[in-house]
């Protein structure tokens, strides 16, 4: 079992729609969770970070359910720029460093 | 304020050639981790490095090692290369400040696409 999972799409959408992305973990002692984007040919850049209470950033919402070990990413309103690789990201602090787990990502395509 | 810069961007290698990418980190920032993105995944863990020494490593082989220089700067090695290790390279820097100060705030590098032949 990969230690992230996350739904590879590619989710094709209308700009407008709202999208929801989700992703399990494995590991119960990891302990920060983010989600990163990552352009075609680009380096993964930090979206936001994931907290129990939920959060939001604009269009952006994102939920941790640690009992049920379930992140996800909602995104209202979709633009064309919203299109990209969704990476879910878990960190585990083990060993006396932090480690970053990714998924493989989750593909966004929003069309006009 | 500079990101992290990665050289080269590009480089085609043949099995069992040996590959040495190199990362230079942000400013300010102190701990240097590799990873390794094959086609169609996510970002895999290589290594970190920290105060010039390796501090964590994934699950890859001796033959994948680096360097971190004083100036936070770091090189990733690979000998014998094999067509698998075709991916790109990213570099991410960020600042270790202490146990319980939570996770790093990774800043990556564009990354060195390698392709083996």
């Amino acid at each position: 079992r990969k230690e992230v999972e996350q739904d590879p799409g590619p989710f094709n959408v209308p700009e407008g729609a709202t999208v929801a992305f989700n992703c399990t973990y494995s590991n119960s002692a990891s302990q920060s969770f983010f989600w990163y984007r990552q352009d075609c040919r680009k380096e993964p850049k930090l979206l936001m970070s994931v907290y129990s209470s939920g959060n939001e950033d604009g269009r952006f919402t994102a939920q941790l359910n640690r009992a049920s070990q379930y992140i996800s990413l909602l995104i209202r309103d979709s633009k064309l720029s919203d299109s990209a690789t969704y990476l879910c990201v878990v960190n585990l602090f083990s060993g006396g460093y932090n480690k970053l787990i990714f998924g493989a990502g989750t593909r966004l395509a929003v069309h006009p | 304020e500079t990101g992290v810069t990665q050289s080269p961007t590009h480089l085609i290698k043949t099995r069992g050639q040996q590959v040495t990418l190199r990362c230079s980190s942000q400013s300010g920032h102190n701990t240097v981790s590799w990873y390794q993105q094959a086609l169609g995944q996510g970002p895999q863990f290589i290594f970190q490095y920290y105060r010039e020494e390796e501090n964590g490593r994934g699950n890859f082989p001796p033959r994948f090692s680096g360097l971190q220089f004083p100036n936070y700067s770091s090189e990733l090695n690979v000998n014998a290369l094999e067509l698998d290790d075709s991916a790109l390279y990213l570099c991410a820097s960020s600042l270790w400040k202490g146990i319980g100060s939570g996770a790093n705030v990774l800043t990556f590098g564009a990354g060195s696409r390698l392709t083996v032949l």
